[in-house]
């Protein structure tokens, strides 16, 4: 079975240009979460998707970051424009029913 | 202001011997506590949990303890082996199930042999 997928794996980019991180979530799963880890801040939740629908979006840190879930399968987390202090891993996970949260590898965004 | 907090950043144990991670939170509405484990340019695959009801749960060499009064979780290994070294997360949820949870910075198991 698959797992949770992350696309790119790892992104370089320069400060003000658009990033978009890809998830596609386990099959069946009906929750989505975003979170990213930093050496200061360590692993903080971004903002959740409950069948789609964004629930909790408190921790996205600026107008700059968003995020879409189009559908079940696909989630995009988007930056506008990037900045260096965005450098960090992007994780995404999901789970089922409010059950264990599956995380995918990460997405590893350098932006210069 | 972290809720949840990992005061080791790591901790070092001899191969066969019990290794112990410890956890404390400061939010009253967690209800719900998990561990993670993490190797390097991997995500975190979940290790273990406990409900706010238990004050222990076991799953093989991995056991969980929470004490509600003092806020404070830990993880047992038991025996270690070189194979868990790793970075250990320890997480938090309240109410419902299908919120997001809040982590601690991770502690990180150097098992030597």
């Amino acid at each position: 079975d698959a797992g949770v997928i992350q696309s790119p794996r790892h992104e370089v980019t320069e400060m003000g240009q658009e990033v978009t991180l890809r998830c596609k979530p386990i099959s069946g799963h009906n929750s989505l979460f975003w979170y990213r880890q930093t050496m200061m801040r360590g692993l903080e939740l971004l903002i959740y998707f409950n069948n789609n629908v964004p629930i909790d979006d408190s921790g996205m840190p600026e107008d700059r970051f968003s995020a879409k879930m189009p559908n079940a399968s696909f989630s995009t987390l988007k930056i506008q424009p990037s900045e260096p202090r965005d450098s960090a891993v992007y994780f995404c996970a999901s789970s089922l029913a409010g059950g264990t949260q599956y995380f995918g590898p990460g997405t590893r965004l350098t932006v210069l | 202001d972290q809720q949840v907090k990992q005061n080791s950043p790591s901790l070092s144990v001899q191969e066969g011997r019990i290794s112990i991670l410890n956890c404390d939170y400061t939010n009253s509405m967690f209800d719900y506590f998990l561990w993670y484990k993490k190797y390097p340019a991997e995500g975190p695959t979940f290790l273990i949990s406990i409900s706010s009801i238990k004050d222990k749960n076991e799953d093989g060499r991995f056991t969980v303890f929470l004490n509600k009064s003092a806020k404070h979780l830990s993880l047992h290994i038991v025996p270690s082996q070189p194979g868990d070294s790793a970075v250990y997360f320890c997480a938090a949820r309240a109410g419902g199930g299908a919120d997001g949870l809040t982590f601690g910075k991770g502690t990180h198991l150097i098992i030597q042999p």
